[in-house]
């Protein structure tokens, strides 16, 4: 089993829908990190969180350090949030001194006009 | 600010042959640089941890003769793939953390190199 699981893998849906991405993780955490990449690869930091709730514009991410789960939604969704959303964190305790992130999958979101 | 860079963004090379991938943080100090690798329909996976003027960590698996991590500096890591193999095609991506967020662990991610190897 992956240390960092996301749902749904795949998510299509229209314009204007709101959307959310859930992030479930098996390890103690200092940080959950959601990033956004676009076709071309490259990757785009949306939020580090420890605790509670970000916003940022049509953007809000959330934790709950208890049940180990995170969410990310998108509101008034527009094709151009077309990407992968990615779910990634940091241990709180790294092996061997190297403390990189652990990620998800990813969700794999198309919005359609 | 805190832009990351690479370079290439993409590479061709026959196998047998040496790699090098340039990231460069281009607006701040970065301590502490990361190494990323991801095949085609998979998670990035963490490669190594390269802090500057120190040798790298790697993490399990992955082969530190293979994979050559130089941090000179404050502002740039390199990364070598050493005789280049197909199976070392993926995309290899950096991230930077800012010397002032050591403990916040803010991480700017490079756009990535894609590798392949013929």
């Amino acid at each position: 089993k992956n240390e960092v699981e996301q749902s749904p893998q795949n998510l299509t849906a229209q314009e204007g829908e709101f959307i959310t991405i859930n992030c479930s993780y098996s390890v103690g955490i200092s940080a959950l990190h959601w990033l956004q990449q676009h076709p071309g690869g490259g990757i785009v930091s949306l939020f580090m969180l420890s605790s509670g709730k970000k916003k940022h514009g049509r953007l809000i991410a959330t934790i709950n350090i208890q049940e180990k789960h995170s969410s990310l939604h998108i509101t008034a969704s527009h094709p151009r949030d077309s990407a992968v959303y990615i779910c990634a964190v940091r241990r709180r305790y790294s092996g061997g001194g190297a403390d990189g992130l652990t990620f998800g999958k990813g969700t794999h979101l198309i919005i359609q006009p | 600010g805190a832009v990351v860079s690479q370079h290439p963004s993409r590479v061709i090379c026959k196998s047998g042959t040496s790699v090098k991938i340039e990231c460069r943080s281009l607006d701040f100090q970065a301590t502490t640089m990361f190494w990323y690798r991801q095949f085609p329909k998979q998670s990035l996976m963490l490669m190594a941890t390269s802090n500057e003027g120190s040798k790298a960590t790697y993490e399990q698996g992955v082969e530190k003769d293979k994979f050559l991590i130089n941090h000179a500096s404050l502002t740039l890591s390199t990364l070598t793939v050493t005789s280049a193999h197909p199976e070392d095609s993926s995309f290899y991506i950096c991230s930077a953390r800012r010397r002032e967020d050591y403990s916040y662990n803010e991480q700017f991610f490079g756009p990535g190199t894609r590798l392949t190897v013929l």
